[in-house]
């Protein structure tokens, strides 16, 4: 069976700082990652996906993850938040042929101006 | 405009009763799910379906029932065996190409 943990439950950072948000995920065999988000009161939206190839995955809104497989890791960053990041974030994994998608408990981020 | 179409937007039912979810996409994907979103709890699968008339348990498919008599359509059925059925319930698709397609939700509430 397949798993995702992430990290913090709870983040707080001010605006300009730099984020990076956990992820690890359980799963035997080759994986589709992604990060989805959903801010106050909207329905999840996708950040950005991770099917094959470069490692390194750009998403909407300056948002980026980087797949370390040797770490079995997908993490989030962003060099500089902003107010309106303010949202929960939550990683998924979908192993190769499970049909599944598996998401993890997500975290919450909050931007103090 | 392709997508998933849920219904209502927001529902109560009174213990004790059976209540209907519903979940529409026209994008023709064959693959649908259903998700219960807790706080804290992030999204949990409840069932999935990869072809018509075929579905398969998720991990808290306990007092819920699903069908798919059509592709389009992936009802869920909560049924007075769900204990805590106060939620989000979200519904997904999967076409060619991995990319998940998600609703805007249902929030059922208990009264």
């Amino acid at each position: 069976a397949q798993s995702v943990s992430q990290h913090n439950h709870h983040v707080i950072l001010s605006e300009a700082a730099s984020l990076e948000l956990g992820c690890n995920y359980s799963y035997g065999g080759t994986v589709n990652l992604f990060w989805y988000v959903q801010y106050p009161g909207q329905h999840l939206q996708l950040l950005l996906k991770y099917f094959s190839g470069d490692p390194l995955v750009k998403g909407i809104k300056g948002f980026e993850a980087e797949f370390i497989k040797s770490k079995f890791s997908f993490n989030l960053r962003k060099p500089s938040v902003q107010w309106s990041d303010t949202a929960e974030y939550f990683c998924a994994v979908d192993g190769a042929g499970s049909y599944q998608l598996t998401f993890g408990k997500g975290t919450k981020l909050s931007v103090i101006p | 405009d392709g997508g998933i179409t849920q219904s209502p937007k927001y529902l109560f039912r009174k213990e004790g009763q059976n209540v209907t979810l519903s979940c529409e996409q026209n994008l023709n994907h064959d693959a649908m799910y259903w998700y219960r979103q807790d706080p804290g709890q992030g999204l949990r699968l409840i069932y999935y379906s990869q072809i018509v008339n075929d579905f398969q348990k998720g991990d808290i498919a306990e007092g819920y029932s699903v069908s798919r008599e059509k592709k389009e359509s992936f009802p869920l059925t909560v049924t007075s065996a769900q204990k805590n059925p106060t939620a989000f319930y979200l519904c997904a698709s999967r076409g060619t190409g991995y990319g998940y397609t998600f609703g805007s939700g249902t929030r059922l509430t208990v009264v």
